[in-house]
């Protein structure tokens, strides 16, 4: 049973636009909510977290919304670039670093020129 | 800070053979995470530590998997005997271990059984 879901494995975006990747999830005990950004041969890199106090987070070009109601949230990217160009996961934690992170299949994110 | 630093970067052995994946967690950090990548199941927790104990490890797969982390500054995650259905690539990652703190993670080791 997956508690975390990412419904599109692709996404294709044309650079200058914005990008918006989604994910539910189904467990209420997730309150902290983070993204990553993953190159192939290379570990996850940290991107932007929101906790479940919040509705949004925004750090430069990239923004999460989080929807408690709709157990939803989305990253929006804008305006997207050639490097944006990677697999997004969306994961999930019931305590944040201390805990385990549920993650999403990935979203793979595609800028094009 | 280097980072997360993980050893072997590849490892490619045969079916029933020993693995032995190790982990350096970045320099402060108290609590570090083992994740396995396969293309079926995606990123998994296999097992996590907090201050060198084990918290939680409902995740490793069974009994041919076992962690440790004898000091602060090093993990091992050993597969004995190893099968094909183990290749994946293994993370590490470490986190303040507080509330809140983000995992980082380290650049894997992909693992191949053959």
């Amino acid at each position: 049973d997956q508690q975390v879901k990412q419904n599109s494995p692709s996404l294709s975006v044309q650079e200058g636009r914005i990008s918006i990747l989604n994910c539910d999830y189904t467990n209420s005990m997730f309150d902290y909510f983070l993204w990553y950004k993953k190159y192939p041969a290379e570990g996850p890199t940290f991107l932007i977290s929101i906790s479940s106090i919040k509705d949004k987070n925004e750090d430069g070009r990239f923004t999460v919304f989080l929807n408690k109601s709709a157990k939803h949230l989305s990253l929006h990217i804008v305006p997207s670039q050639p490097g944006d160009s990677a697999v997004y996961f969306c994961a999930a934690s019931p305590g944040g670093g201390a805990d385990g992170l549920t993650f999403g299949k990935g979203t793979h994110l595609i800028i094009q020129p | 800070d280097a980072g997360v630093i993980q050893s072997p970067r590849h490892e490619v052995t045969e079916m029933g053979q020993e693995v032995t994946l190790r982990c350096k967690p970045i320099s402060g950090h108290n609590s570090l995470f083992w994740y396995r990548q396969t293309m079926m199941r995606g990123l998994e927790l296999l097992i996590y530590f907090n201050n060198n104990v084990p918290i939680d490890d409902s995740g490793m797969p069974e009994d041919r998997f076992s962690a440790k982390m004898p000091n602060a500054s090093f993990s091992t995650l050993k597969i004995q005997p190893s099968e094909p259905r183990d290749s994946a690539v293994y993370f590490c990652a470490s986190s303040l271990g507080r509330n809140q703190e983000t995992q980082y993670f380290g650049p894997g080791t992909r693992l191949l059984v053959l």
